[in-house]
């Protein structure tokens, strides 16, 4: 089955502790990326990838990091989690990078993370 | 800056009503706009419209693009509770990589 998969699904941490969320996807596309998704702001890209190697950032990457060393996977690291993060988190993908050929996002189920 | 503005924010109806959902849009660069639906979890892709004034239908479900006053609408008929969720438009910009505006949503509740 096609799909896009994160974990955790569900977290809540402390303050300052470093935390990894995982994303993979198994339909061999080129572009990935992730969002947050807060209440009255919408869905806002954190960072993307284009391809293997190649990220950057989207409209909210302050606090996070990525990295895209294969493919299929795209986790998304909060090196210093701090309260303001508490979000739920999506990551994406879609076949073509350049965008138009399709335009669909394929979404993961989301990730609730709480920093206390 | 790139706007994509969703309304209702909100929305009640009963069973069997028709439903117009808005998303009017400011943008520097439009490629298409998309709609999804987001129930408890993942967004699901809807539709996605690049031409102006050609509808895009799925069984109850169709939508609309107007390039030229910028809107879009998306209408639901004969309205099930199945269809209780909330409801993203997003604009892709026309860059070197999918870049999307997305608004805030339109919760829609279906009352039986």
């Amino acid at each position: 089955e096609a799909q896009v998969t994160q974990n955790p699904r569900y977290l809540i941490t402390v303050t300052g502790k470093k935390l990894t969320v995982t994303c993979s996807q198994n339909m061999n596309h080129e572009y990935m990326s992730w969002y947050r998704q807060d209440p009255g702001l919408g869905l806002r890209q954190i960072y993307y990838s284009m391809n293997v190697e190649v990220t950057d950032k989207g409209d909210v990457p302050e606090g996070y990091k990525v990295s895209r060393k294969e493919k299929r996977n795209f986790p998304l690291i909060l090196e210093s989690p701090s309260p303001n993060q508490t979000s739920l988190y999506f990551c994406a993908s879609s076949l073509a990078a350049s965008g138009g050929a399709g335009g669909e996002l394929f979404f993961g189920e989301g990730s609730r993370l709480t920093v206390l | 800056e790139d706007k994509v503005v969703q309304s209702p924010l909100s929305l009640v109806v009963h069973e069997g009503d028709t439903v117009t959902l808005n998303c009017s849009y400011e943008v520097t660069n439009f490629r298409s706009l998309l709609w999804y639906k987001q129930e408890k979890k993942a967004p699901t892709f809807l539709f996605m419209l690049t031409s102006s004034g050609i509808e895009k239908k799925s069984g109850r479900l169709s939508s609309i693009l107007d390039k030229k006053e910028l809107f879009s609408i998306l209408n639901i008929t004969a309205t099930q509770t199945g269809d209780s969720a909330i409801y993203l438009c997003a604009v892709e910009l026309n860059t070197g990589f999918q870049k999307l505006v997305f608004g805030t949503g339109t919760r829609l509740l279906v009352s039986p």
